[in-house]
């Protein structure tokens, strides 16, 4: 099973909503990611979770905030976001240690109106 | 600052044709180059190249690795219009796991 999963498919929030994406794998991979892309451009590296730490930020606004309750899930925390912040999100993960590959989820389509 | 480049940025080509994408990369502790297809939502992981001269094969898709040069190049043989996709590479910097995109190459492949 090489599957990502991530919901919700598309969501549509307002500046100054909070709402929360979610991310799930069961491949036992150790390191998770979150991704931004913007139409026609590739995926941007926001978040990066080794064994459920933190293990780098891409210097993200805080306005998007990450968490990895356990091994399988990620979740990316969404509040006062602004219109700039519609894209495709994506989530990763891979098997820690090298070398790997990395498998991308189906993303959201988040709106901010 | 590591960078990745794809060429060419779009490309149409009829069915059975065969492509070449090319991508080029300047990135400190190179470890690996990763192969993506996309079409409409996430990325699918197509092929990892660690070691020059070895061609990694997958149906009519194959890529090799000249780390000598700093490039990759992607092949796809009698193309389908399922091939159309956007063609993304990678570098794996082995910076705690950092992959660095190209930009992608558009593929349409016609009828």
């Amino acid at each position: 099973d090489t599957e990502v999963t991530q919901t919700p498919k598309h969501l549509v929030m307002g500046m100054t909503n909070k709402k929360s994406l979610k991310c799930e794998q069961h491949m036992g991979h150790r390191a998770m990611y979150w991704y931004k892309q913007k139409a026609k451009k590739p995926p941007e590296l926001m978040f990066v979770y080794s064994y459920e730490k933190l293990s780098i930020n891409e210097s993200v606004p805080s306005r998007f905030s990450p968490e990895c309750p356990n091994s399988s899930l990620l979740n990316l925390h969404l509040h006062a976001l602004q219109p700039e912040d519609s894209a495709l999100y994506l989530c990763a993960s891979s098997p820690q240690g090298w070398p790997y590959e990395q498998y991308f989820g189906p993303g959201t389509r988040l709106t901010v109106t | 600052e590591d960078k990745v480049v794809q060429s060419p940025l779009s490309l149409v080509v009829h069915e059975g044709d065969t492509v070449t994408l090319n991508c080029s990369y300047e990135v400190t502790n190179f470890r690996s180059l990763l192969w993506y297809k996309q079409e409409k939502k996430a990325p699918t992981f197509l092929f990892m190249l660690t070691s020059s001269g070895i061609e990694k094969k997958s149906g009519r898709l194959s890529s090799i690795l000249d780390k000598k040069e700093l490039f990759s190049i992607l092949n796809i043989t009698a193309t389908q219009t399922g091939d159309s996709a956007v063609y993304l590479c990678a570098a794996d910097t082995g910076t705690a796991s950092k992959l660095t995109f190209g930009t992608g190459t558009r593929l349409q492949v016609t009828l």
